[in-house]
């Protein structure tokens, strides 16, 4: 399966406690991004990385969310001392160049079901 | 600041029905607009994508509408299956690729 990776799947926490996530996103797309879905809502953007650089954040993404992208392939997404607030699915989402210079197409992996207690 | 508006939030269809979801955008920057299909646990897919510069694309029984004066975009699923049963999300997106998500549509096709 070529398609967009994530692990785990599901994650359960105690609040207060550091998660992180991994995204592996379809070979030779340079564009990734970090959304979160909340029951009955659709996916917000929080970041996206060209290659190993973080272009955008969002105002979403508060100091304990980090995320980094290091040899521009797979990239990590930190929670440091969660909160009940933080209970989501985390979307990721990989995209590339197309003929016309767009990268609009985003394919997403299955997510990662954050649950904190 | 919803930059895309969905409606309905929920939608029920009879098998070989046309369901019609809709969607109005504010940001005039945005050209390119897709619509995903979610199901439950699963990672939303790409369905069929439009931009501004034609009034209407058609894959299969997917057809997306695009009024670019009216600010307005929508989907038209026809002779719906219950397979089709899912959450639709349209979304728009700039230069930049980041995507703005309606807030989804429950389809239910019954049969």
């Amino acid at each position: 399966d070529t398609g967009v990776s994530q692990d785990p799947r599901h994650k359960i926490t105690k609040r207060g406690q550091n998660v992180t996530f991994r995204c592996d996103p379809i070979s030779e797309h340079n564009r990734l991004y970090w959304y979160r879905q909340t029951l009955g809502q659709g996916p917000e953007f929080l970041t996206y990385f060209q290659n190993e650089a973080q272009l955008e954040k969002s105002r979403l993404l508060s100091d304990r969310f980090s995320a980094e992208r290091p040899k521009g392939s797979f990239s990590t997404l930190e929670i440091q001392r969660t909160e009940q607030g933080d209970s989501a699915m985390y979307l990721c989402a990989s995209s590339f160049r197309g003929l016309a210079g767009h990268y609009n197409e985003q394919f997403f992996g299955p997510g990662t079901r954050l649950t904190v207690l | 600041q919803q930059q895309v508006k969905q409606s309905p939030q929920s939608l029920i269809v009879q098998k070989g029905g046309i369901s019609i979801i809709n969607c109005a955008y504010e940001n005039t920057a945005f050209d390119y607009f897709p619509w995903y299909q979610q199901f439950p646990g699963k990672g939303p897919a790409l369905l069929i994508a439009i931009r501004p510069d034609v009034s209407e694309k058609k894959e299969g029984r997917f057809t997306i509408s695009f009024n670019k004066s009216a600010k307005q975009f929508s989907l038209h699923i026809m002779d719906s299956q219950p397979g089709d049963s899912a959450t639709y999300f349209c979304a728009a997106s700039g230069s930049y690729g980041k995507l703005t998500f309606g807030q989804g549509t429950i389809l239910t096709v019954h049969p």
